[in-house]
Formats: C-alpha cells, sequence, structure tokens
C-alpha cells in the first residue's frame, strides 16, 4: 500500500472552511484515497474516498489533483463537532486498511 | 441495526491470562477488521478478514488469533495476555460490492488493561 504524507495538526476557524492536505506519491493507479476521522477517543468514521475524480457528499468535498499524487479533504463550513484526528488512507479498493499518524484538526471559535 | 458491537467495553486481565473480545454486526458486511490503538497513536491492524472462513493477518498480528466462522461474527482471541497488549481495541465492517465502498463502520472499541 502506498504511503501518506500528512501535516501533524492544523487550525481553523469556525465557520470557514477546513483544507485538509494529503501528499501520496507513491499511489498505484488502481489506488483509491480514502478519508476518515477519529473524535477524540471514538471508533473513527468514514468520510469519503475517490479514485480521480472529485467527489463530494453531504460530509465533505475531495480534490484529487491530476497526476494524483496529492489530494486535499475540504469541510466547507467547519464547526466545533469537526475537531477530531483525519487520517488520509491510500488502498485497493475493497482492500484493507492501514492508518497512519493523521491530522489533529483544531476548530475554534 | 445496531451497526458494530463490540464486548466487553472494558477489561483488565493479568499477565498470562487469556480471552476474546467479541465483535458483531447486523449489515451483512463481508469484510471485518481488528485495529489496536495506543495512546497518542494512530490504528495498527491486527487481522482481517473478507468473507466467512477467510482471515488474514495486518501489521501486528502476533499474540492474537481470530477466526470468522459466520459473516456476522468476528472475535479477537488473546492467548497469553502481556502489558505491550494494553490498548484499544476497534472492530470494523464494510460492504463493498461492484461499484458501491460505503467505507468501514468502526465499534465503540474495547479498552484493555493488562497487569
Amino acid at each position: 500500500d502506498a504511503k501518506t504524507t500528512q501535516p501533524t495538526s492544523m487550525d481553523c476557524a469556525e465557520g470557514r472552511a477546513a483544507n485538509l492536505p494529503c501528499n501520496h506519491s507513491t499511489i498505484s493507479g488502481n489506488e483509491y484515497v480514502y478519508w476518515y476521522r477519529q473524535i477524540h477517543s471514538q471508533g473513527p468514521q468514514y468520510i469519503i474516498h475517490g479514485l480521480k475524480n472529485n467527489e463530494t457528499n453531504e460530509m465533505a468535498s475531495l480534490i484529487i489533483t491530476e497526476d494524483r499524487k496529492s489530494s486535499t479533504l475540504i469541510l466547507p463550513h467547519a464547526t466545533l463537532r469537526d475537531t477530531a484526528v483525519y487520517y488520509c488512507i491510500v488502498s485497493l479498493y475493497g482492500n484493507k486498511l492501514v492508518f497512519g499518524a493523521g491530522t489533529i484538526l483544531r476548530v475554534k471559535s | 441495526n445496531a451497526g458494530v458491537t463490540q464486548t466487553p467495553k472494558f477489561q483488565v486481565l493479568k499477565t498470562g491470562q487469556s480471552m476474546t473480545l467479541q465483535c458483531a454486526q447486523d449489515m451483512n458486511h463481508e469484510y471485518m477488521s481488528w485495529y489496536r490503538q495506543d495512546p497518542g497513536m494512530g490504528l495498527r491492524l491486527i487481522h482481517y478478514s473478507v468473507g466467512a472462513g477467510i482471515t488474514d493477518q495486518g501489521e501486528v498480528p502476533n499474540g492474537y488469533n481470530v477466526s470468522r466462522s459466520t459473516t456476522e461474527d468476528f472475535p479477537l482471541r488473546l492467548l497469553s495476555a502481556a502489558p505491550s497488549q494494553t490498548s484499544v481495541y476497534f472492530c470494523a465492517s464494510s460492504y463493498i460490492g461492484q461499484g458501491f465502498d460505503y467505507g468501514y463502520t468502526f465499534g465503540s472499541g474495547t479498552r484493555l488493561t493488562v497487569v
């Protein structure tokens, strides 16, 4: 599985968009980009995934660069409840997930 | 649907004891996984299964056994507990069909302390 690189932590003002970057320069052509988050000590929560096209759902948007070597998760209007650790994972479709250290997002009022 | 149910929520073991962490899902998911999370760290994959009767090792399988006799259940056995196995254990399940991937659903975790 390809490795990912994420910033250790980020801050975001409440109500503003939170843009979380992820580098995955060794991604292979059939690997997907998945995003999960973990709030405090709860189990991780699935957010979104994509292959090469940009994706959007009720939680977030995923922007994948044309060369697929990096992506950005966008939370359009961050709230205090979005404070969590965000994990970017690259994996084959339907394959096991291997988590990295993730990005600690702190949303501040 | 109850989702992914893990029992017990908390457990204290003595070194050398064995026990089974239970995981059950009622969503007819084929894929199930076990992770451990040590304080301040990310999740590490222990074992996973892509269907009944099929299991495989993850990143940190030593000291743990799994079996998948039914689609619903995926128990994790600690053979001889060690203090290094003190951790929070998460079970997860997913349905992945042709063109459909809704991501893994995680349980609320089992907090295990080995003394």
